[in-house]
């Protein structure tokens, strides 16, 4: 079992719709939660972190935290074609503070 | 305009030369970070720095090596490249988040060894 897993897609979702991005992590102790966006041939860029459960929105995302069921997700609303990217989950591990990653999940915007 | 770099962006070597792979970044990060990415596939830890000086080995070091002497440059060397090390190297450096951290990612070497 992967550490932190994530449906690779691709996700096709028409423009407008609402994204959903899951995550699911194995170490119990994970403290942190991460969302980097990387577009095809470029880097990764943070764009959401979530450290308590519940949901933290900002601006189009929220990112959501169950730590119980051991999953975090992305929701991206009104989505646009400038979306389209692979959505990156990370953790921060407790026992040696370095991030763990999933493999993403890319996102398609359908015009 | 603050930033960080890395060269070259794509390189073709033949196996069993030794290659530096370059980073730097003009932040005035601390922690510095080499990460290994395939294609669909995980990020993985390769090196890590503190600060200058401080070098840590990650899940995949065994075949390279790194150095800090200033706080802004964090090469990667490979000894003796071989066809399995082609993949896309990330250089990443961080900067605090409350007590977390934001790591910010250069362009990336894709690496091809033949």
């Amino acid at each position: 079992q992967k550490e932190v897993e994530q449906n690779s897609g691709p996700l096709s979702v028409p423009e407008g719709a609402i994204a959903s991005l899951n995550c699911t992590y194995s170490d119990r102790g994970s403290q942190s939660f991460f969302w980097y966006r990387q577009y095809s041939g470029k880097s990764p860029e943070l764009i959401m972190f979530i450290y308590s459960n519940g949901d933290k929105e900002d601006g189009r995302f929220t990112a959501q935290l169950n730590k119980a069921s051991q999953y975090v997700s992305l929701l991206i609303r009104d989505s646009q074609p400038s979306d389209s990217a692979t959505y990156l989950c990370a953790v921060n591990v407790l026992s040696n503070y370095q991030l763990i990653w999933g493999a993403g999940t890319k996102l398609i915007i359908k015009p | 305009e603050a930033d960080i770099y890395q060269t070259p962006r794509y390189l073709v070597i033949g196996t069993g030369k030794k290659i530096t792979l370059e980073c730097s970044q003009t932040m005035g990060h601390d922690k510095m970070y080499w990460y290994q990415q395939d294609p669909g596939m995980e990020l993985h830890l390769i090196h890590y720095s503190y600060g200058v000086n401080s070098t840590e080995k990650g899940d995949l070091s065994s075949e390279s090596t790194v150095s800090r002497i200033r706080t802004e440059h964090f090469p990667l060397t490979l000894e003796s490249a071989r066809p399995s090390h082609t993949s896309q190297y990330l250089c990443a450096s961080s900067e605090p988040l409350g007590d977390r951290e934001k790591l910010f990612f250069g362009s990336g070497t894709q690496l091809s060894v033949l």
